[in-house]
């Protein structure tokens, strides 16, 4: 059974540009969450998207958009980047976003920006 | 809010026992989960603990006490692979099932 894929693994961007993050969930999970990871603040909730619905939303500012697809598939967006978005994003999925179902992540899309 | 609180770096001996604290406040709490992370790697689940008590799985014990808003990570007979990151994160009830809080983390080092 195939993990959690993220795509691409690596990327660097500049200042003022946009990224589009990609996170394939195991198959049959139907709920998506991200997190940003940096070294100093942990790992901080995103959103989260079930049914092609967003369910939740972390304290992010608007730059930072996601949207889920029919067949679970979530993309991430982040525009006009700014150096204090360099950071591990990770995507994690789960079969429904209820009781004790356990968060499987991704290895995650590092975005370097400069 | 949610805090959540862990030493960030410990080290032992491989073939000891060490045991990661996590403490936390959280208004709706409703669920403990133990992360392992190696470097440039996703984190894994170890374990999850809602009610009081020990949850135990091979070398790895996870104890929860929720009057105390406190929880640790057994590890025993420590192994070299065992050096990662060890993720505490609490589900808050009212923040929604997959808003995990996470704490920083801590980073442990198992030396020969």
């Amino acid at each position: 059974k195939a993990g959690v894929t993220q795509t691409p693994r690596y990327l660097i961007k500049t200042r003022g540009q946009q990224v589009t993050l990609s996170c394939s969930p195991i198959s049959g999970h139907r709920s998506v969450s991200w997190y940003q990871q940096t070294p100093g603040q942990g790992l901080q909730f995103l959103f989260e998207y079930f049914s092609e619905t967003q369910r939740n939303k972390g304290n992010f500012p608007g730059r930072f958009s996601g949207r889920q697809f029919s067949n679970s598939r979530s993309e991430m967006n982040v525009s006009t980047l700014e150096l204090g978005d360099s950071a591990l994003y990770l995507c994690a999925s789960s079969l429904e976003p209820t009781g004790a179902n356990v968060l499987t992540f991704g290895a995650g899309s590092r975005l370097t920006v400069l | 809010g949610q805090n959540i609180d862990q030493p960030t770096e410990m080290t032992a001996t491989e073939g000891a026992i060490v045991q990661i604290n996590c403490t936390y406040q959280t208004s709706g709490f409703n669920g403990l989960f133990w992360y392992q992370q190696h470097a440039g790697e996703a984190p894994t689940f170890l374990s999850y603990n809602v009610l009081d008590g020990l949850e135990e799985k091979g070398r790895f014990s996870s104890f929860l006490s929720r009057s105390k808003g406190y929880s640790y990570l057994l590890l025993k007979e420590l192994q070299m692979k065992d050096s990662a990151s060890y993720l505490c994160a609490v589900r808050d009830v009212q923040t929604g099932a997959n808003n995990l809080f996470f704490g920083t983390g801590t980073r442990l080092t198992v030396i020969p």
